[in-house]
């Protein structure tokens, strides 16, 4: 069953701690992509990667960071740098010009 | 960079009246632009690209590069459109880019 899948489903942080967001594609994608999604501001692109090993800064970067070590997996970290991250978090990957396919999403608190 | 505007938070029509979605763009270069729909609790989806000029739905998008636009349109809209739509362009080295969303409200 070929697909994106995201997890935690919820995930929740304490103040000043890091955490980690998964992704996983078995779409054979080369590109994947990370999105922040608030109410009233749609989704806003944090990063890209469109090949392993290499990843690019979206619009809204700082206070997170990604690896891409696997085609298949692109990981994304919330660091204690970021000062609002509560939101939903949602993972793309995508293959020539396609159009994305996205996973289920992430819904991270701060408490 | 890369920009999409859709004016519209939110848009309302009664069901069986036609259906525009607004969306416009800045890019410098040929363009890839896609339309998305998000249904209630389910995850995001490709509703269609400009490139395949296909129809998914009843609904159709028509890339107009002098107007630098390309709205969503239905003739008869249905309950069951109801849903938040996104524009986005892009996915190649500039990554993808998205609007903000229009909620469509279909009323009976």
């Amino acid at each position: 069953d070929g697909g994106i899948t995201q997890s935690p489903k919820y995930l929740f942080r304490k103040e000043g701690q890091n955490v980690t967001l998964s992704c996983e594609q078995n779409l054979n994608h080369d590109a994947m992509y990370w999105y922040r999604q608030d109410p009233g501001q749609g989704l806003r692109l944090i990063y890209y990667s469109q090949i392993v090993n290499d990843f690019q800064k979206g619009d809204i970067a700082e206070g997170y960071s990604v690896s891409r070590e696997k085609k298949e997996s692109f990981p994304l970290t919330v660091t204690s740098a970021q000062k609002n991250p509560t939101a939903f978090y949602l993972c793309a990957s995508s293959i020539d010009n396609r159009g994305a396919f996205f996973g289920q999403g992430t819904r991270l608190t701060v408490v | 960079a890369q920009r999409v505007t859709q004016p519209e938070k939110l848009l309302s029509v009664f069901k069986g009246a036609p259906v525009e979605l607004k969306c416009n763009y800045s890019y410098s270069g040929s363009p890839e632009l896609f339309w998305y729909v998000q249904y209630s609790r389910q995850r995001l989806q490709l509703l269609l690209r400009h490139i395949s000029r296909e129809s998914i739905k009843g609904f159709t998008a028509d890339l107009n590069k002098g107007e630098t636009s390309f709205h969503l349109k239905k003739p008869f809209a249905q309950e069951e459109d109801s849903a938040m739509y996104y524009c986005a362009i892009g996915g190649g080295a500039d990554g993808l880019t998205f609007g903000k969303g229009t909620h469509l409200i279909i009323q009976p």
